[in-house]
């Protein structure tokens, strides 16, 4: 198994639906995680972290947690075409030496 | 403050050479992560450095990669004899935080292409 897993892609919506995206993760000592977005041939940039149980919204995001079914999502509302990128999901269990873990990325594709 | 810094953008080498990636990391960080990322993955951990010390190396970093943070300031990531599967996006990130809890910052990364 997989340390950070992430649905399998590609993922299209049209514009203006919600996109849900999905993580697990297999150490129950994580404490941090993570959503970065990736555009094609650029890297990765942070957009949002989530630390304890529920959501945490930012705009048009929201970052969803629960530790006991070790579950991590990502919902973008009135998804844009702009939004179309790999969604990477990062974990860090701190006793790794603060490194993050990552999974495979989803990628979105959002319609006009 | 200006973010992490790679150098070069972009390399294309024969395959067996030898290559040198650089990393200027945010001045005020002490943690410097090295990646790798192939086409269609997520990043993968290479090495981590907190200042000048290499604190960890994954089994990806064989004997022909090398990595050093002389006086804790920029990082060089070498690969000797390189191979066509070293073909990757390298990535660089630094932090202020050693538990990495606030997540990082990457650089722009260094796309190699071995030919």
């Amino acid at each position: 198994q997989k340390e950070v897993e992430q649905n399998s892609g590609p993922l299209s919506v049209p514009e203006g639906a919600i996109a849900s995206l999905n993580c697990t993760y297999s150490d129950r000592g994580s404490q941090s995680f993570f959503w970065y977005r990736q555009y094609s041939g650029k890297s990765p940039e942070l957009i949002m972290s989530i630390y304890s149980n529920g959501d945490k919204e930012d705009g048009r995001f929201t970052a969803q947690l629960n530790k006991a079914s070790q579950y991590v999502s990502l919902l973008i509302r009135d998804s844009q075409p702009s939004d179309s990128a790999t969604y990477l999901c990062a974990v860090n269990t701190h006793n790794q030496g603060g490194k993050l873990i990552f999974g495979q990325g989803t990628e979105l594709s959002v319609k006009p | 403050d200006t973010g992490v810094s790679q150098d070069p953008r972009h390399k294309i080498t024969k395959r067996g050479q030898n290559v040198t990636f650089r990393c200027d990391p945010i001045s005020e960080h002490n943690r410097l992560y090295w990646y790798r990322q192939t086409l269609g993955q997520g990043p993968e951990f290479l090495t981590y450095f907190q200042n000048e010390a290499q604190l960890e190396k994954s089994r990806l970093l064989s004997d022909r990669f090398s990595a050093e943070r002389p006086k804790g300031s920029f990082s060089t990531l070498e690969i000797q004899r390189t191979e066509q599967g070293d073909s990757a996006m390298y990535l660089c990130a630094s932090s202020a935080d050693p538990q990495g809890y606030y997540g990082y910052t990457f650089g722009s990364g260094t796309r190699l292409t071995v030919v």
